[in-house]
Formats: structure tokens, C-alpha cells, sequence
């Protein structure tokens, strides 16, 4: 079955760290860029961290640049979230999302076609 | 705030039509970006509904469409059902971020 199991999540208290790993099965994960999602008790999406097939092209949320990383290993078909100063904010649920991309009017568009069932991060002393 | 805006909610009887609004600016939607929407059922992961301003994945229902103009995008819903009752999400690119995936706040649709 295609699918992406997220794993890692927890209670963590602020200022600490955390990993997630994201693992995906039955498709050619090397040939997606994925990205991370997350979502606060109650709110909206919010849109993470993305990373192309490659490794080459990394990007964040202002919100979280500086204090997450994202990776992958395309070998162990996985994706990882390392997240470190770790605030109350930062409280989530945290997809993995495998982006499909095309070109259209002149643009690069991107939708996410394939999410995980999510993991829940809470950062509470 | 988020850089696409939704209503909060919306409501409609079951058989009846309800539509979502997606309102970006310049750098999004007005910008030619296309525009994808999602549907979050409680307690479980978005699953993707209309890619591409108006294309159904497989399996989704004709009864969801979606259509972009100027600045905004809908999401339309005939027919209204009880298990249509969710969460709904617009997403789309800002050139302004790189390209990089932004959502809209999300509407609840309720089934009266």
C-alpha cells in the first residue's frame, strides 16, 4: 500500500529537542520532494519545511528556520525532522507530505497528493 | 494570519449547493498560481480534493469542483451529504516565499 507513517513524536519541554522520521512504502520515494506540515490544537495548516528528491533544494517556515533541519535518506525510503530550541509554539500535530510539482502559466505549481497520518509533538515543562 | 483567506465556516442542508471562497493577492493566486484544496475529515490527516484549480484525483466525487479567477478560487459542493461535513483547505504558491506552499486558514462546513 502507498502510504507515509510518521514516527517521533512526544512531550518534550521547552528549549529541548526532538526527531521525527517519516517512512514511506510502495512508491519511488527518491523521485518526490516531500515536505513537512504541521498543524496546532484547533488551528489550521501550516506548511513546515520542504526538501527536493535529491537533497538539493531545502527550505523553511520563517518560524522554524534556524531551529529545525530537515533530511531524507532515499536509501531507507525516509523522511526526518530534527527539531531543536523546541517553544510552546512549535505544539502540533506534524505531517509528512509527498509534493507532486508541474509546470503551468509560467509557474512552478506545487499539491501535496500523499500525507501521513501525522505525529503529535507537544512542548510543555 | 494566513496568506490565503477563507471564510470560517460555512453551512448547508443536506441536497443543497454550498461554495468556499479562497482569496489570495498578487503574489499567489493573481499571480497564476494554481490552486489546490484539500478536505481534513475530524481527527484525521488533509487529503487532497481538486489539483490544479479544477482536476479531481481519482475517486473523489463530481459532486466537488473548483475554479480559479483573478485573485480568488472556489470550491464548490453539490448535493451536500452528511460525511461531506470537514474541514476544507486551500493551497497554493506565493512568489513572494519562494515558490513555497501556503494554505489558507481553513473552513469548517457544517451539514445542518
Amino acid at each position: 500500500e502507498v502510504q507515509l507513517v510518521e514516527s517521533g513524536g512526544g512531550l518534550v519541554q521547552p528549549g529541548g529537542s526532538l526527531r521525527l522520521s517519516c517512512a514511506a512504502s510502495a512508491f519511488t520515494f527518491f523521485s518526490y520532494g516531500m515536505n513537512w506540515v504541521r498543524q496546532a490544537p484547533g488551528r489550521g495548516l501550516e506548511w513546515v519545511s520542504y526538501i527536493s528528491s535529491g537533497s538539493t533544494t531545502i527550505t523553511y517556515a520563517d518560524s522554524v528556520k534556524g531551529r529545525f533541519t530537515v533530511s531524507r535518506d532515499n536509501a531507507k525510503n525516509s523522511l526526518y525532522l530534527q527539531m531543536n530550541s523546541l517553544r510552546a509554539e512549535d505544539t502540533a500535530v506534524y505531517f509528512c507530505a509527498r509534493e507532486v510539482g508541474y509546470d503551468s502559466n509560467a509557474n512552478y505549481n506545487v499539491y501535496l497528493d500523499l500525507w501521513g497520518q501525522g505525529t503529535l509533538v507537544s512542548v510543555s515543562s | 494570519q494566513s496568506v490565503l483567506t477563507q471564510p470560517p465556516s460555512v453551512s448547508g442542508a443536506p441536497g443543497q449547493r454550498v461554495t468556499i471562497s479562497c482569496t489570495g493577492s498578487s503574489s499567489n493566486i493573481g499571480a497564476s498560481y494554481d490552486v489546490h484544496w484539500y478536505q481534513q475529515l475530524p481527527g484525521t490527516a488533509p487529503k487532497l480534493l481538486i489539483y490544479g484549480n479544477s482536476n479531481r484525483p481519482s475517486g473523489v466525487p463530481d459532486r466537488f469542483s473548483g475554479s480559479r479567477s483573478g485573485t480568488s478560487a472556489s470550491l464548490a459542493i453539490t448535493g451536500l451529504q452528511a460525511e461531506d461535513e470537514a474541514d476544507y483547505y486551500c493551497q497554493s504558491s506565493d512568489s513572494s516565499l519562494n515558490g513555497d506552499v501556503v494554505f489558507g486558514g481553513g473552513t469548517r462546513l457544517t451539514v445542518l
